[in-house]
């Protein structure tokens, strides 16, 4: 509905099992994002990228690995998460880095057992 | 660290009536925005307000914002069983490239 679509909907995994998350976007837009919203928290912007490039961290720990090989598609690897980190991952989209208007996609909620 | 916090927390009224949600932030913003999250999905941008506009209309929507006070105000009329949702401020932080956003309002409207 977005344009922006996120896979998969839900994932449950152990806390030593790689996966990734997958963000796609049909909108042309050149800057992508990974927001991560924990239960009664804000959400927390954890990564962004503008034309491919990473141009924000936001002091996210390592065992969360951003990708961006074009500018439709993000990824977010996964690996030796913790109960903690079980959230939903909101991917994002926007024109430009300019901070307006964001498109997202409906979330993927990962279980860390 | 967060920027924007809206007011209240929960909010529940009758279907018909008006529902108004405040936010403040802390910071210089050049915008801040309004967005609307059912249970479980991804948020849906409502409206733009930028820094030099005190006031905007969408729809059933009005949007206020008051930078003397760093604060501004959503006001969603005649509501709806529809209406039902989480909503969000969020501002960028003028010299920074991020959308910070608030806790949210959870807003429940009774049939």
């Amino acid at each position: 509905e977005t344009g922006v679509t996120q896979t998969p909907r839900h994932l449950v995994m152990g806390m030593t099992n790689k996966k990734s998350l997958k963000c796609e976007q049909h909108l042309g837009h050149n800057a992508m994002y990974w927001y991560k919203q924990s239960a009664k928290k804000p959400l927390e912007l954890m990564f962004v990228y503008s034309l491919e490039e990473r141009v924000e961290n936001n002091s996210v720990p390592s065992r969360f690995s951003p990708e961006c090989p074009n500018s439709s598609h993000l990824f977010l690897h996964l690996h030796t998460l913790q109960p903690e980190d079980s959230a939903l991952y909101l991917c994002a989209s926007s024109r430009d880095n300019l901070n307006e208007k964001l498109f997202f996609g409906s979330g993927t909620q990962l279980s860390v057992l | 660290s967060q920027q924007g916090e809206e007011d209240p927390q929960a909010l529940s009224i009758q279907e018909g009536e008006n529902a108004t949600m405040n936010c403040s932030y802390k910071t210089s913003i050049n915008n801040l925005q309004w967005y609307r999250q059912n249970s479980g999905r991804g948020l849906v941008h409502l409206i733009l307000i930028r820094s030099n506009e005190r006031e905007k209309h969408s729809g059933r929507l009005r949007v206020t914002l008051d930078t003397s006070k760093k604060s501004s105000s959503l006001l969603i009329t005649a509501s709806r069983a529809a209406d039902t949702a989480s909503y969000f401020c969020a501002t960028d932080t003028s010299s920074a490239s991020k959308i910070i956003f608030g806790s949210g309002t959870r807003l429940s409207i009774r049939p």
